[in-house]
């Protein structure tokens, strides 16, 4: 069954980096776009980025642009979030999410990583 | 950027009546190539990511119960549950994916009253 499996959340000082990853299973990974979708504590649902099933398109959100850098490796099904310049206001849950494409819904979620942002 | 904001923020309905949850886009999420509504319905239960219940406005996903629908009108888009069960207590979020950034709307919870 399709496994979509985050780590590599926790607890990070502000202006500091974290790498998140997405373990991929279950389908073929190189047909899907991959995106990350963060949730504030007690908030709703943020896209931030995606990335395209060949890797040769990249969409990010003004909020994150120029600090985070998705990426993904088609050998180990995995697909990674480099977070830089880590802010407060970026704590959060940080889900991985599949897609068909760029222009279709995301139809599977992984059950996230908590990312906290804190002095 | 594509604006979602939904009505209302929560509603309590009792079981096996019908809960209504709308919709609606700043800018038509509507493709003339396809004539198709790039909008898009899930379901979040406490400490559970969301679930896709509907896309393409109305088409239900693969599982989804019956009692789910949903319907547009230009920019308007309503989730309707026809007679609400137990399960069905949680956030409901609309998300466009006509163009980035893609969005969703602020979410609506649904309780039993």
């Amino acid at each position: 069954q399709v496994q979509l499996v985050e780590s590599g959340g926790g607890l990070v000082k502000p202006g500091g980096s974290l790498r998140l990853s997405c373990a991929a299973s279950g389908f073929t990974f190189s047909d899907y776009f991959m995106s990350w979708i963060r949730q504030a504590p007690g908030k709703g649902l943020e896209w931030i980025s995606y990335l395209s099933s060949s890797g040769g398109t990249v969409r990010y959100a003004d909020s994150v642009r120029g600090r985070f850098t998705i990426s993904r490796d088609s050998a180990r099904n995995s697909l990674y979030l480099q977070m830089n310049s880590l802010r407060a206001d970026d704590t959060a849950v940080y889900y991985c999410a599949r897609a068909r494409g760029s222009t279709v819904p995301f139809d599977y979620w992984g059950q996230g990583t908590l990312v906290t942002v804190s002095s | 950027d594509i604006v979602m904001t939904q009505s209302p923020d929560s509603l309590a309905v009792s079981l096996g009546e019908r809960a209504t949850i709308n919709c609606k886009s700043s800018q038509s999420v509507l493709y003339s190539s396809n004539n198709k509504n790039y909008l898009a319905w899930y379901q979040q239960k406490p400490g559970q990511p969301p679930k896709l219940l509907i896309y393409w406005a109305s088409t239900r996903e693969s599982g989804v119960p019956d009692r789910f629908s949903g319907s547009e009108s230009g920019t308007d888009f309503t989730l309707t549950i026809s007679s609400l069960q137990a399960e069905d207590v949680a956030v409901y979020y609309c998300q466009q994916y006509h163009s980035t950034p893609l969005t969703f709307g602020p979410g609506t919870k649904v309780d039993i009253k």
